[in-house]
C-alpha cells in the first residue's frame, strides 16, 4: 500500500509569490491534515479536510488555504509569501472516522527568499 | 484549551540505558494522547496512543507510556536504548471534532541522542 505522497519535496520561492503544495493520501483515507513545522514554533496544525469539507482549522492567517478533491487528494496554497513562511509542511492522512493513526508524508520543505 | 509540554528539548543516554522522555498535558476534557517519532528528513511515525482503557500503553520498537491522570502526564519509556532510537520525539494531544485525530496539538519535541 503506497504511503502519503507529498510533492514537491523542496521548493524555493521569493517574497510575495504564491505556492501550491500537493498531498496524495493513502488509498481509502478520507481525512487529510496539514501541519507547519519550524524550529521555533514546532508543529502547528493548519487545517483538516474530510470528504472535501474543511472540518478543523488552526490559527493561521487567511493567506493559508486548502482544499480537498473527490479522490481525497488535497492541496494547500499560501499566497503573498513571507519570509516567516519558510518551513517544512507536513501532510497526514487517516480514515477520519475515529482515533486512528495519522500517517504522515515526508513533507515539502519551503524556503522563502 | 489543550496544551502539551515536553520537558527537555535534548536528552542524551548511553546505549543500553533507560530512556525516559517526559510529557505533561493540559486538557479540559478526557485527553487522547500520542507519541510520534521523527527521523531526519522524514515525516512522523506513530509510536503509541492512549484513548481509553488500560493506562499503560505499549508501542512499537519496545517503547511504552503510562497515562497518569492525577499527574497529567504521559511519559515515554524504553528499558534499553539502541543506537537506532536516536531521533526526535513528539508528544501530542487530540482536540479534534467528533473524536477525529486530524487536529493534534504537539509538544515542542525532544531530541534523543544515544551514545555508544
Amino acid at each position: 500500500k503506497a504511503g502519503v505522497t507529498q510533492t514537491p519535496r523542496y521548493l524555493i520561492k521569493t517574497r510575495g509569490q504564491q505556492v501550491t503544495l500537493s498531498c496524495s493520501p493513502i488509498s481509502g483515507h478520507r481525512s487529510v491534515s496539514w501541519y507547519q513545522q519550524t524550529p521555533g514554533q514546532g508543529l502547528q496544525f493548519l487545517f483538516e479536510y474530510f470528504s472535501e469539507t474543511q472540518r478543523n482549522k488552526g490559527n493561521f492567517p487567511g493567506r493559508f488555504s486548502g482544499r480537498q478533491f473527490s479522490n481525497s487528494r488535497s492541496e494547500m496554497n499560501v499566497s503573498t509569501l513571507e519570509l516567516g513562511d519558510s518551513a517544512l509542511y507536513l501532510c497526514a492522512s487517516s480514515p477520519g472516522t475515529g482515533y486512528e493513526e495519522l500517517f504522515f508524508g515526508s513533507g515539502t520543505q519551503l524556503s522563502v527568499l | 484549551a489543550q496544551s502539551v509540554t515536553q520537558l527537555g528539548s535534548h536528552v542524551s543516554v548511553s546505549e543500553g540505558a533507560l530512556v525516559l522522555l517526559r510529557c505533561n498535558y493540559s486538557s479540559s476534557v478526557p485527553p487522547y494522547l500520542f507519541w510520534y517519532v521523527q527521523y531526519p528528513n522524514q515525516g512522523l511515525q506513530l509510536l503509541l496512543k492512549y484513548t481509553t482503557g488500560a493506562t499503560l500503553v505499549k508501542g512499537i520498537n519496545g517503547f511504552e507510556a503510562e497515562f497518569k491522570k492525577s499527574e497529567t502526564s504521559f511519559h515515554l519509556t524504553k528499558p534499553s536504548a539502541h543506537m537506532s532510537d536516536a531521533a526526535e520525539y513528539f508528544c501530542a494531544v487530540s482536540v479534534g471534532y467528533g473524536g477525529s485525530q486530524g487536529n493534534l496539538i504537539f509538544g515542542k519535541g525532544t531530541k534523543l541522542s544515544v551514545k555508544p
